[in-house]
């Protein structure tokens, strides 16, 4: 089944600690992407990557890092997390920067 | 700058009406693509169409049809008969430059 896989769903923790969110897709998608979906502010691009080894920056990139070393896996990565990254995050590819995207189930993080 | 605007922040409606979803964006490049999004309460997030700058004609899928009007910088979305399945979160989105910028969305609630 085509789809796009997030791990964990459901994240808790503290200010500092530093967290990986996986994000991996098995459709040989070139695109991939990462949002946070606030309320009343709609999703919001943080990282995308045009292929491997080809990341840049979104609309709102600070405090995260990615990486896309496989063309099947782009992990979302905050070093410091801090209250204000509290959101529910979405991991999304496609074929190419011009087509549909897929999402993910979504990561609902929260920074105490 | 891109941006894209779906002023409806929450309607209602009653089933059986047909309801019209606004979306208005902003770009100054030449090749953009326009999409719309669902997002029901289960919380996935589902492609519903796609649309690039150089083709304005209308589509009709079932139930949704879609309005590109360039001169206006709008792209509506227009669902007829609404049924209760259609409540939902709607959001409008805009592609250009390998980056993608989305809308606020539209809470969208069918009263049976």
């Amino acid at each position: 089944e085509a789809q796009v896989t997030q791990n964990p769903r459901y994240l808790i923790t503290v200010t500092g600690k530093k967290l990986t969110v996986t994000c991996s897709q098995n459709m040989n998608h070139e695109y991939m992407s990462w949002y946070r979906q606030d309320p009343g502010l709609g999703l919001r691009q943080i990282y995308y990557s045009m292929n491997v080894e080809a990341t840049d920056k979104g609309d709102v990139p600070e405090g995260y890092k990615v990486s896309r070393k496989e063309k099947r896996n782009f992990p979302l990565i905050l070093e410091s997390p801090s209250p204000n990254q509290t959101s529910l995050y979405f991991c999304a590819s496609s074929l190419n920067v011009v087509d549909e995207q897929y999402f993910g189930p979504g990561t609902r993080l929260t920074v105490t | 700058a891109q941006k894209v605007t779906q002023a409806q922040t929450e309607i209602s409606v009653v089933e059986k009406e047909d309801v019209t979803l606004d979306c208005v964006y902003e770009t100054r490049d030449t090749t953009y693509y326009l999409f719309w999004y669902k997002q029901p309460p289960s919380g996935e997030l589902v492609f519903l169409i796609r649309r690039n700058s150089f083709d304005e004609q209308n589509e009709i899928s079932g139930r949704y049809s879609w309005n590109f009007q360039k001169s206006t910088s709008s792209f509506n979305f227009t669902i007829t008969a609404s049924q209760v399945v259609d409540s939902a979160v709607y959001f409008c989105a805009l592609g250009t430059g390998n980056q993608f910028y989305f809308g606020t969305g539209t809470s969208l609630t069918v009263i049976p």
